[in-house]
């Protein structure tokens, strides 16, 4: 029962490296979602995808690529990081959308950019 | 834009007090609405939904919310909080013509003295 899970669970990196983190969902879900967590602005969405090889931007994109050509993982990559993207990412997956849709969320990764 | 405000940023209780979390919304439409918890070093969980019907909803661990659609608000409420309590608590909302987009409040900090 591994539900979702997020790799790595802690990472610092540089400013102007490469950083891709993990997200893996064991119930086939769809729906997929990569939210950051920063202090006074709970949970904001960054990319989401509706099924593999779907995604689209959310709330605040830059500087973030997505893929996702299997429907269990969804990385999400920081091609360049900047100090602005330390932050807490969680991901979520749901079954569908709609009326009674209910997201549940990884247990996060930590990233910190120097 | 749609928002979500949680009035309360940081609050503090003593063990036994009751507790209520103002959360107000912005969008005019019908919405589902989410508590989340996010216990310290945890992931987020569901508290309770509101989907329809009943506006009084009762989640996990003597938590409840009731919806006033009137008053644009889905506040939530416990009679007696215990120091087990103390974690962030979010407030959610997705608006039905933006089905997928779970957005949400800033949180609320609650730290509960024994």
């Amino acid at each position: 029962d591994a539900g979702i899970t997020q790799s790595p669970r802690y990472k610092i990196t540089e400013t102007g490296r490469q950083v891709t983190l993990m997200c893996h969902q064991t119930w086939s879900h769809s729906y997929m979602f990569w939210y950051r967590q920063d202090l006074g602005h709970g949970l904001r969405l960054i990319y989401y995808s509706a099924a593999a090889d779907i995604t689209d931007k959310g709330e605040v994109p830059d500087g973030y690529v997505v893929s996702r050509s299997k429907t269990e993982n969804f990385p999400l990559t920081l091609e360049s990081a900047t100090r602005s993207q330390t932050s807490v990412y969680f991901c979520a997956s749901s079954e569908y959308v709609g009326v009674m849709n209910e997201q549940f969320f990884g247990p996060g990764t930590r990233l910190t950019v120097l | 834009a749609q928002s979500v405000s949680q009035h309360n940023h940081h609050v503090i209780l003593s063990e036994a007090a009751s507790l209520e979390l103002g959360c107000n919304y912005s969008y005019g439409g019908t919405v589902n609405l989410f508590w989340y918890v996010q216990y310290p070093g945890q992931h987020l969980q569901l508290l309770l939904k509101y989907f329809s019907g009943d506006p009084l909803v009762k989640g996990i661990k003597g938590f409840e919310a009731e919806f006033i659609k009137s008053k644009f608000s889905f506040n939530l409420r416990k009679p007696s909080v215990q120091w087990s309590d103390t974690a962030e608590y979010f407030c959610a909302v997705i608006p039905m013509d933006s089905s997928y987009k779970l957005i949400f409040g800033s949180g609320t900090r609650l730290l509960v003295r024994p």
